[in-house]
């Protein structure tokens, strides 16, 4: 049982590249959620899903976009990378908004 | 929402002291309250929950009050230890709000 896993976990790309950021999780949890972490700051919520199939918009949605194809998987995409969204990206997911959210180790992505 | 992206304040405190970090949320729609722990580059992990119909919940070392009235909830960690030195995150969030988001958190240091 892996809990939740991101990969890649480091990730360097130039001004305008696109990338996608890939969230496995093996619990049959239908919520997953994709934040973003700054230096010294807090988490904040770029997209969630609330089961297969669905996407929202989050707190700070633009620059990403996300899907949701299979249940277990949980995809982040830049598809013109800015410095801006350099950051650390945890991906988390739970069975409701009512119940523990597990998280992933984190992707440090630098956009150069 | 609840997360703010600030700046985390610090409290510091002596090995073996109890320590005490507090969360203030906006929603009185909020009946579901989850603190976490982040340790340096690690995901953030879920330490103790407690519901609104409840106003103290005891776990291991740790207790969480909630104050509803002032919407108002604290973190209280008995005879803390060099490991629980990380940052702490409140998650408030009730049934209708199908996103989970963070209150701003707070860097924990054990001095020892």
């Amino acid at each position: 049982n892996a809990g939740v896993t991101q990969t890649p976990k480091f990730r360097v790309l130039k001004t305008g590249q696109s990338m996608t950021l890939l969230c496995a999780q093996d619990m049959n949890h239908e919520y997953m959620y994709w934040y973003r972490q700054d230096p010294g700051m807090g988490l904040r919520l770029i997209h969630y899903s609330v089961g297969e199939g669905t996407t929202a918009k989050g707190e700070v949605p633009d620059g990403y976009n996300v899907s949701r194809l299979k249940k277990q998987n949980f995809l982040l995409g830049l598809e013109s990378a800015a410095p801006s969204q350099t950051s650390v990206y945890f991906c988390a997911s739970s069975y409701s908004s009512s119940n523990e959210a597990f998280f992933g180790q984190g992707t440090r992505l630098t956009v150069v | 929402g609840e997360s703010v992206g600030l700046h985390l304040p610090t409290l510091s405190v002596q090995e073996g002291d109890n320590s005490i970090i507090n969360c203030a949320y906006s929603n009185s729609a909020s009946d579901y309250f989850i603190w976490y722990k982040q340790e340096s580059g690690k995901g953030p992990q879920f330490i103790i929950d407690i519901r609104s119909n409840m106003d103290k919940r005891q776990g291991q070392r740790v207790t969480v009050l909630l104050n509803k009235t002032v919407k108002h909830l604290s973190l209280q960690i008995a005879a803390t230890q060099p490991g629980d030195s990380a940052v702490y995150f409140c998650a408030p969030t009730d049934t209708g709000r199908r996103a989970l988001t963070f209150g701003s958190g707070t860097r924990l240091q054990v001095q020892p």
